[in-house]
């Protein structure tokens, strides 16, 4: 059972242009949110994440917003860069621990130059 | 500071072979999990250890052990390969079970 959904498996985008790549998740005792990014040939790397307590966390070109009620989280990029292409991981925690965390399939972000 | 360091990088095993994967985290992290990344899965956890304790388990069937040394480097082992097991196995440092982890690159396992 998929607790943490992420639908869209691919995504191209232009440079320049803002890419959104959305996350759904089915738990409501999931109480912090994070994306991770994945090269090939690399291992994931924790990019940005927003506790349940907030609705929007800002980090340079990369936001996350979370909307409770609908139980989905969206990671904004602008302006997209060519270095952005990768494939984001959404994860949701209810607690601690690494059984704690569920992640999502993965959407893979291609910028066109 | 060195990354996680994970070996062999690639694999190729046959179905009702055993494999051995090997994970060395960051210096001084004491918590190491791994998990299974297959296409449209995502990543599964398999196991996390502290303190060379497992901690906690995923839903993975007893074909799949592991082990942490008194170092925190780890080891996992897939007994009686099936051709289901073909997935990439990543392994996370932290400093506690309540850390940031931080991954290694993965062992690509293919079983034929």
């Amino acid at each position: 059972d998929q607790q943490v959904k992420q639908n869209s498996p691919s995504l191209s985008v232009q440079e320049g242009r803002i890419s959104i790549l959305n996350c759904d998740y089915t738990n409501s005792m999931f109480d912090y949110f994070l994306w991770y990014k994945k090269y090939p040939a690399e291992g994931p790397t924790f990019l940005i994440s927003i506790s349940s307590i907030k609705d929007k966390n800002e980090d340079g070109r990369f936001t996350v917003f979370l909307n409770k009620s609908a139980k989905h989280l969206s990671l904004h990029i602008v302006p997209s860069q060519p270095g952005d292409s990768a494939v984001y991981f959404c994860a949701a925690s209810r607690g601690t621990g690494a059984n704690n965390l569920f992640f999502g399939t993965g959407t893979r972000l291609t910028v066109i130059p | 500071k060195a990354g996680v360091t994970q070996t062999p990088r690639y694999l190729i095993k046959t179905r009702g072979q055993q494999v051995t994967l090997s994970c060395s985290p960051i210096s001084g992290h004491r918590s190491v999990s791994w998990y299974q990344q297959t296409p449209g899965q995502g990543l599964q956890f398999l196991f996390e250890y502290f303190s060379e304790t497992q901690r906690n388990k995923g839903n993975f069937p007893g074909r799949f052990s592991g082990r942490q040394f008194s170092n925190s480097r780890s080891e996992m082992n897939v007994s009686t390969l099936e051709l289901g097991d073909s997935a990439l196995y990543l392994c996370a440092s932290s400093q506690s079970l309540t850390g940031e982890l931080f991954f290694g690159e993965g062992s690509r396992l293919t079983v034929l």
